[in-house]
């Protein structure tokens, strides 16, 4: 089974900051990765497809970079609405078996 | 505007079986798959497996086979996901999540399904 692994685990930043958060995965997945924002309490919000593609509705803040294995989200001028946990997801082996990150939390610092 | 809204909190015993649904509205429920993710308290996301709408073909995770099944209802636009031989450890949210044609990424997510398991 491919995994995922996220770096950091979590992160302490100021509003204002540019954040990238990274995502590894045990093989190449293509472009074949998502990216997803959870607050406390609520489902998890879809921000970035097939790596790179901005999710309608998403701000302009977010991008998503890479392929293969290594992957980024990069936010980059936090906003206080962004204090949030983080998760990427691959489904390069759609419909059969797909795996999320660990997570990354991000705080306020 | 699409929606999925589960069914509300469940509290079972061990060795007991557990149904949710999520009853999809404002697209056509036949051209998208549901997956089903849950997130045991204070952890990370698991995805247990997906259902066509389309046709009823399912996978499922490979720790949950033998255990979950996952349907649908077309005339109702409704998933279920049923979880038997329940566990301490299946103490979970449980969401349903949906899926663009040909994309494994999950687009609309549910509000969320508490299921405790406890003696």
């Amino acid at each position: 089974a491919i995994q995922l692994t996220q770096s950091p685990s979590s992160l302490s930043a100021s509003v204002g900051d540019r954040v990238t958060i990274t995502c590894r995965a045990s093989q190449g997945i293509s472009s074949a990765l998502a990216w997803y924002q959870q607050k406390p309490g609520k489902a998890p919000k879809l921000l970035i497809y097939d790596a790179s593609s901005l999710e309608s509705g998403v701000p302009s803040r977010f991008s998503g970079s890479g392929s293969g294995t290594d992957f980024t989200l990069t936010i980059s001028s936090l906003q206080p609405e962004d204090f949030a946990t983080y998760y990427c997801q691959q489904f390069n082996s759609y419909p059969h078996g797909y795996t999320f990150g660990q997570g990354t939390k991000l705080e306020i610092k | 505007q699409v929606q999925l809204v589960q069914s509300g909190a469940e509290v079972k015993k061990p060795g007991a079986s557990v149904k949710v649904s999520c009853k999809a509205s404002g697209y056509t429920f036949t051209s998208y798959g549901i997956s089903w993710v849950r997130q045991a308290p204070g952890q990370g996301l698991e995805w247990m497996g997906w259902i066509s709408a389309y046709n009823g073909n399912t996978n499922y995770a490979q720790k949950l086979q033998g255990r979950v099944t996952m349907t649908t209802d077309t005339s109702t636009s409704t998933a279920y996901m049923e979880l038997r031989s329940l566990r301490s450890d299946d103490t979970a949210v449980y969401y349903c999540a949906r899926s663009p044609p040909f994309g494994g990424y999950f687009d609309y997510w549910g509000q969320g399904t508490l299921v405790t398991v406890s003696s």
